[in-house]
């Protein structure tokens, strides 16, 4: 079955702790992205990649970070530096769009909950 | 930066009721997509628009996408509990480089 796995499902952090969110994709999908979720903020939006060993930054990317050294695979640190961690963070995928033309949807994944201890 | 602006933030409605949320560039979209986000889950991608002036359906859903392509609407008739979430449009715009844009979304409640 395709789709998009985050782990973990929740993840406690300590004052000065970096902690590594994941996520693996199997849809053979080019581009991903990491969005935080707040109540009431909507999706912000983090880092994306469109293609391995290459992101972006997004909105809101001071205090995290990112790799993509695999197609399948781009994991978020939450950084020390981040110092208002405490929110749901949402994985997505989808093929890659054109400049020009039309984004492709988005498929996300089920999210990781991250609370400070 | 770039904004798109969804209006209202909330909404209850009795069973029954229509239901409509508004969505707001300042800047031409390339296209508009909308998700909906259920209690505790992950947002799923409803529709796409891409040309001026667009309407679509999916049965009690009406998608529409503004003449000028600015602006977006998504018309709920005859609202049912399952229709319960949080519902986000998502703006593309015409720059290299540059991901989608969600709206803070609409949280629709609906009372049988």
């Amino acid at each position: 079955d395709g789709g998009i796995t985050q782990s973990p499902k929740y993840l406690f952090r300590k004052e000065g702790q970096n902690v590594t969110l994941s996520c693996e994709q199997n849809l053979n999908h080019d581009a991903m992205y990491w969005y935080r979720q707040d109540p009431g903020q909507g999706l912000r939006l983090i880092y994306y990649s469109q293609i391995v060993n290459d992101f972006q930054k997004g909105d809101i990317a001071e205090g995290y970070s990112v790799s993509r050294e695999k197609k399948e695979s781009f994991p978020l640190t939450v950084t020390s530096a981040q110092k208002n961690p405490t929110a749901f963070y949402l994985c997505a995928s989808s093929p890659k769009g054109t400049v020009s033309g039309p984004n492709q949807p988005q498929h996300f994944g089920d999210g990781t909950r991250l609370s400070i201890l | 930066g770039q904004q798109v602006m969804q209006i209202p933030q909330y909404q209850h409605v009795q069973e029954g009721e229509d239901f409509t949320t508004y969505c707001n560039s300042s800047t031409t979209l390339s296209n508009i997509q909308w998700y909906k986000q259920r209690p505790g889950g992950h947002p799923v991608f409803l529709i796409q628009l891409v040309k001026s002036g667009e309407v679509k359906k999916q049965k009690r859903l009406t998608f529409q996408f503004g003449e000028a392509k600015k602006n977006s609407s998504l018309h709920i008739t005859a609202t049912q509990t399952t229709d319960v979430g949080t519902y986000f449009c998502a703006g593309f715009l015409i720059q290299a480089g540059t991901a989608l844009i969600f709206g803070k979304g609409t949280t629709l409640s609906v009372s049988s």
